[in-house]
């Protein structure tokens, strides 16, 4: 498996909504929904936003939705904030010889 | 809460081996409901898999490292270390650890709790 694919980057004024595509091959995801998506703000640890396709943590806003179709993965911020400015990445269990793989991350701009 | 902080070297010298270990606090790393993971990330790349080990010793690697790489346990200690061995400047990175619950299945779930991220540099 290879590393899922993302968009480089992504850009939104506040208030408005952006979506993030994760694109894979069926073997990548492996026909399992456990894919998460992580933040990254510099220079620090990923923070887990979304797990399980669509579920989040305690303490994550639901500014943050998130969905599979087919092949691909696609994180949505919403009411878009200057804190939202940071990396994303999603990740996904697939079963095979590589167990986990990760997308490429995706920089959000806040305009 | 449960805190994961990375230790070791910052600085091995090519073909050498690379060592570091993770102390887990607020948590047992002997849980049957988790698995213990590094992940790496390099300056221009994103993130990449490494590995993780069960409760049971039993591990789980990236095919492409997976020739030079052993995670290993010490329960006594509440540790889990990481060694790559014969590296290269390619494997300069800053490496993560990270718990990964899992479900009654087994399947790793995500990455729920990280340590700060260890910055290692091949060089000579």
């Amino acid at each position: 498996q290879s590393a899922l694919t993302q968009p480089a980057s992504v850009s939104g004024s506040p208030g408005q909504s952006i979506t993030i595509s994760c694109t894979g091959t069926s073997s990548d995801f492996g026909g399992y929904n456990l894919v998460s998506w992580y933040q990254q703000h510099p220079d620090k640890a990923p923070k887990l936003i979304i797990y399980g396709v669509n579920k989040r943590p305690s303490g994550v806003s639901d500014r943050f939705s998130a969905s599979k179709s087919g092949n691909t993965a696609s994180l949505t911020i919403s009411g878009l904030r200057p804190e939202d400015e940071s990396d994303y990445y999603c990740c996904s269990y697939t079963g095979g010889t590589t167990t986990l793989v990760f997308g490429g991350g995706t920089k959000v701009t806040v305009l | 809460q449960v805190q994961l902080q990375e230790s070791g070297p910052g600085l091995v010298r090519p073909s050498q081996t690379l060592s570091l270990t993770c102390t887990v606090s607020g948590g047992s790393i002997s849980s049957k409901s988790h698995y213990w993971s590094w992940i790496r990330q390099h300056s221009v790349n994103g993130l990449e898999w490494i590995g993780y080990i069960y409760y049971s010793g039993g591990a789980d690697y990236n095919p492409s490292l997976k020739s030079r790489v052993t995670i290993s346990l010490d329960s006594s200690k509440n540790q889990f270390s990481l060694r790559v061995k014969s590296v290269t400047a390619a494997d300069t990175a800053v490496y993560f650890c990270a718990r990964v619950p899992v479900d009654e299945s087994g399947y790793p779930l995500n990455f729920d709790f990280w340590g700060q991220g260890a910055l290692v540099t091949v060089s000579s």
